[in-house]
């Protein structure tokens, strides 16, 4: 197993632009979530979703769009990059509620 | 909203030594999980150790165990005889009746000396 895969690992971007951070599980999680890192700040959840067709909201959502067609992919758009999204992101995946994360590697991404 | 609190922002500790790291958190919910994650250099998170609320017996993983103390809402972690490759940002995580997010205390960076 793969695990938990994202593409790219670091990214830059020009205020304004638009780009997929892509993530992808071959362990036939049910749940996938995104997270965002920020120095001294810890992890905070993006979006996150349950199964195929179903997403939700985290803590920090705005700026950022989610789906999810199938059970393995979960991307994440930044639909207009603004520098306070200069970040780490991670996305993870669980079997079910209450169960651990796995963590994939993270995007480092930088907004000019 | 739960709040995960590390009071520590940064520690060190002698290789083959015991450290501990603190963790508190609120919370008006009376089941939930505990988790501690480690962050190494290369960035990923590695899960540490967990603990369910409802049982009393204290985690352990190896040379990693916690205590817990549910009342005083309070969960901190004890590494024994450090290794060089536990040089690490540590974070402790709550996760509560949604059984999907996680709230992250602020970490603690730990660093092992020769």
């Amino acid at each position: 197993n793969a695990g938990v895969t994202q593409t790219p690992k670091f990214q830059v971007l020009k205020t304004g632009q638009s780009m997929t951070l892509q993530c992808a599980q071959d362990m036939n999680h049910e749940y996938m979530s995104w997270y965002r890192q920020d120095p001294g700040m810890g992890l905070r959840l993006i979006h996150y979703s349950v199964g195929a067709g179903i997403t939700d909201q985290g803590e920090v959502p705005n700026g950022y769009n989610v789906s999810r067609s199938t059970t393995e992919d979960f991307p994440l758009r930044l639909l207009s990059a603004a520098p306070s999204q200069t970040s780490v992101y991670f996305c993870a995946s669980s079997y079910r509620d209450f169960y651990e994360q796995y963590f994939g590697p993270g995007t480092r991404l930088t907004v000019t | 909203a739960q709040t995960v609190t590390q009071s520590q922002p940064e520690m060190s500790v002698q290789e083959a030594e015991t450290v501990t790291l603190s963790c508190t958190y609120d919370t008006s919910e009376s089941n939930y999980y505990l988790f501690w994650y480690k962050q190494p250099p290369s960035r990923q998170m590695i899960l540490v150790i967990r603990q369910e609320a409802y049982k009393q017996q204290n985690a352990t993983e190896n040379r990693f165990s916690v205590n817990f103390q549910k009342a005083a809402k309070s969960f901190s972690l004890k590494i024994s005889d450090s290794q060089l490759g536990d040089t690490a940002m540590y974070f402790c995580a709550f996760m509560g009746l949604s059984g999907y997010a996680l709230n992250f205390g602020k970490g603690t960076s730990l660093l092992v000396t020769p």
